[in-house]
């Protein structure tokens, strides 16, 4: 797993509520990433970030925003969740010299009542 | 803007038999590609990764080809077992950039 570690697993809770996930690595990666997976529509690039303090917008970044104060921690924030983002979430490191592999952590299902 | 097309979108084969799973894609100015295998309930777990002036990569039974031109890759999966059934996704990485681009994964079942 690359030493990525994601939490919650597993969480519920209701619409307009502000949610945070947490991705933690141990191995000093640059490059981290959100992902969300949806059937039918695969993964999508939520957020991305290429070192502390530094992030940039993927695809689907509307209402949700990351923050990086260390190397090691990647948060996702849901300002106030709505059930559209009932979904399963995905932390990526990527390694190599030009950063070109991604391994993932196992996954935070959250659904929003 | 890139899209990655997995067809079929799921696959059903008896064990022992040698298959390909198909991957394509409409941009051929792709950095790589990347074949993940996903388990119920899981991570993705990267298999092979082919980069733009490869043509192939192979690792144990598993073999994935490039043709960029044509914005096609297949990934080989030679005399299969009940363990690899699982869904494969493929992804694109564009040249000069890092957000990856995704198909949405063929799901296969290996019966015994």
């Amino acid at each position: 797993d690359a030493g990525i570690t994601q939490s919650p697993r597993h969480k519920v809770t209701e619409t307009g509520t502000p949610v945070t996930l947490r991705c933690h690595q141990t191995e000093n990666h640059r490059y981290m990433y959100w992902y969300r997976q949806d059937p039918g529509h695969g993964l999508r690039l939520i957020h991305y970030s290429y070192g502390v303090k530094d992030t940039d917008k993927g695809e689907v970044s509307d209402g949700y925003s990351v923050s990086r104060s260390k190397t090691e921690d990647f948060l996702l924030t849901l300002e106030s969740a709505t059930s559209s983002q009932t979904s399963v979430y995905f932390c990526a490191i990527s390694v190599g010299a030009d950063n070109e592999k991604l391994f993932f952590g196992s996954g935070t299902q959250l659904s929003v009542l | 803007k890139q899209e990655v097309t997995q067809i079929p979108a799921a696959l059903s084969v008896p064990e022992g038999e040698n298959l390909v799973l198909n991957c394509s894609f409409t941009d051929s100015a792709i950095y790589n590609l990347q074949w993940f295998r996903q388990d119920p309930g899981k991570g993705l777990t990267s298999l092979l990764l082919i980069q733009s002036s490869q043509r192939e990569q192979t690792s144990g039974r598993l073999n994935a080809s490039l043709d960029k031109s044509s914005g096609r890759s297949t990934l080989y999966i030679a005399a299969s077992q009940p363990g690899d059934s699982a869904t494969y996704l493929c992804a694109v990485r564009p040249g000069g950039g890092n957000k990856l681009t995704f198909g949405t994964g063929t799901q296969l079942k290996v019966e015994l």
